[in-house]
């Protein structure tokens, strides 16, 4: 099945520090690709929306200055978070669509645990 | 904003038993409802995509109903094991926009013990 491979894991980083977060599609072509956040006990909150080759599209209320995003190939998708603070420490996850309306659900990473010391 | 609502919000059941957990959503501008399965450490799996009032699907032991006039969608499984323990997530997904978003619930977290 479609996997979506996302780097690094964990990442401890000093506050100041920029810090990115990668998403790889491995065996389809992601055309959209979702970045959520979550803070603990809380759910997964979108924090943009990626089409490959166009500017990102954010949600109210997140910095596009600071959580930059970049989707320049149908294979990759990246997450900047630029000069962290220990506030941005959170869980952050893709999720990628290859097709107009994924009848079988969207695929996912398995996240990165940002902490911001 | 759209709200989502899982509950409970954990579940602690015996090996054999039979449970259910529920999400509601709004039930206006209804485009698409989703569960997914979410192991610790690993990536969440979709389930279920249902988009239609009365869809019932299934899926090995687990199966999934939709209500989307009242804006509810239960989530059955029948005979847990050890294995489905994980945080299971419904998501909907509203007809407006150019890119299906999910909204999530806060997932609710089942525990099998054998």
């Amino acid at each position: 099945g479609a996997v979506v491979s996302q780097h690094p894991s964990r990442v401890i980083c000093k506050s100041g520090t920029s810090v990115k977060i990668e998403c790889r599609s491995l065996d389809f072509q992601a055309t959209t690709m979702f970045w959520y956040r979550q803070f603990p006990k809380q759910s997964l909150m979108l924090m943009a929306t990626s089409n490959e080759g166009s500017k990102a599209t954010y949600e109210q209320g997140v910095e596009k200055d600071k959580f930059l995003i970049n989707h320049a190939s149908l294979t990759l998708s990246t997450l900047t978070v630029t000069s962290a603070h220990p506030e941005d420490s959170s869980f952050y996850i893709c999720s990628a669509e290859g097709t107009s309306l994924s009848h079988y659900g969207y695929t996912f990473g398995s996240g990165t645990r940002l902490t911001v010391v | 904003i759209l709200n989502v609502e899982q509950s409970p919000q954990s579940l602690h059941v015996q090996e054999g038993d039979s449970t259910n957990f529920t999400c509601s959503f709004p039930s206006s501008n209804f485009y698409a409802l989703h569960w997914y399965r979410w192991e610790t450490a690993k990536s969440p799996e979709a389930l279920f995509v249902m988009t239609l009032n009365g869809d019932e699907k299934k899926k090995g032991r687990i199966s999934a109903t939709l209500n989307t006039k009242e804006g509810y969608s239960y989530l059955y499984i029948k005979g847990s094991q050890p294995e489905d323990s994980a945080t299971y997530l419904c998501a909907f997904v509203n007809s407006g926009g150019s890119n299906y978003k999910l909204t999530f619930g806060k997932g609710t977290l089942l525990t099998v013990n054998p």
